[in-house]
């Protein structure tokens, strides 16, 4: 199985702030990687699919690059419902691998 | 509006069976994978398999075949994942989702808890 890993597993920042998250997949997945975005208590809801195209309805402070092994997720403006964990996962084939997630903590 | 409603919070003994229902609505349930993935207490999510409503093809995480099954009954827009045993370790939530690449609409997820 294709294994993923993200980095750092956890992050401080401030409202308005802007970060990035990294995810390297063991071997070439393409662009075949999501972004998810986990509140505690509730399911993972999709923020990027394909490494860069924003779901429907998710906010455009948003973005996802990458390609390859190599991916990031970019945060720009962080407001308080951002404070929570990433996850990417890869959908290139099976079984589909999660990353194992980076917490982001308020400053 | 797309909808995934999952079946209510179990809690079993080890050993004894279950199956947790997912049901769709507001889209067309056949023609969308059905995605389902677990996550254990404090841990991150774990992709367990998925099924396509249309013909039952079902693809298994190779860390969980056997031990459950995955299924779907398209007559009532739902999907099944059923233990015929379970173990302390199965305690944790369990999520469906609809399509595998993405996988977009999630349930709001099914609490099983597994305890002697």
């Amino acid at each position: 199985a294709i294994q993923m890993t993200q980095a750092p597993s956890s992050l401080s920042a401030s409202v308005g702030d802007t970060v990035t998250i990294t995810c390297r997949a063991s071997q070439a997945i393409r662009n075949n990687l999501s972004w998810f975005r986990q509140i505690p208590g509730k399911p993972p809801n999709l923020l990027i699919y394909s490494a860069s195209t924003v779901q429907s309805g998710v906010p455009s402070r948003f973005s996802g690059s990458g390609s390859g092994t190599d991916f990031t997720l970019t945060i720009r403006s962080l407001q308080p419902e951002d404070f929570a964990t990433y996850y990417c996962l890869q959908d290139f084939n099976y079984p589909r691998t999660f990353g194992q997630g980076t917490k982001l903590e308020i400053k | 509006e797309v909808q995934l409603v999952q079946s209510g919070a179990e809690v079993k003994k080890p050993g004894e069976s279950l199956r947790i229902s997912c049901k769709g609505s507001g889209y067309n349930f056949a023609s969308h994978w059905i995605t389902w993935v677990r996550q254990m207490p404090g841990k991150g999510p774990e992709w367990m398999g998925v099924i396509y409503p249309v013909d039952s093809d079902t693809i298994y995480n190779p860390s969980v075949q056997g031990q459950v099954t995955i299924s779907v009954d398209t007559s009532i827009n739902t999907a099944y994942l059923q233990w015929s045993g379970l173990k302390a370790s199965d305690t944790g939530i369990y999520y469906c989702a609809r399509g595998t690449l993405p996988t977009d609409h999630w349930g709001q997820g099914t609490l099983v808890t597994v305890s002697s």
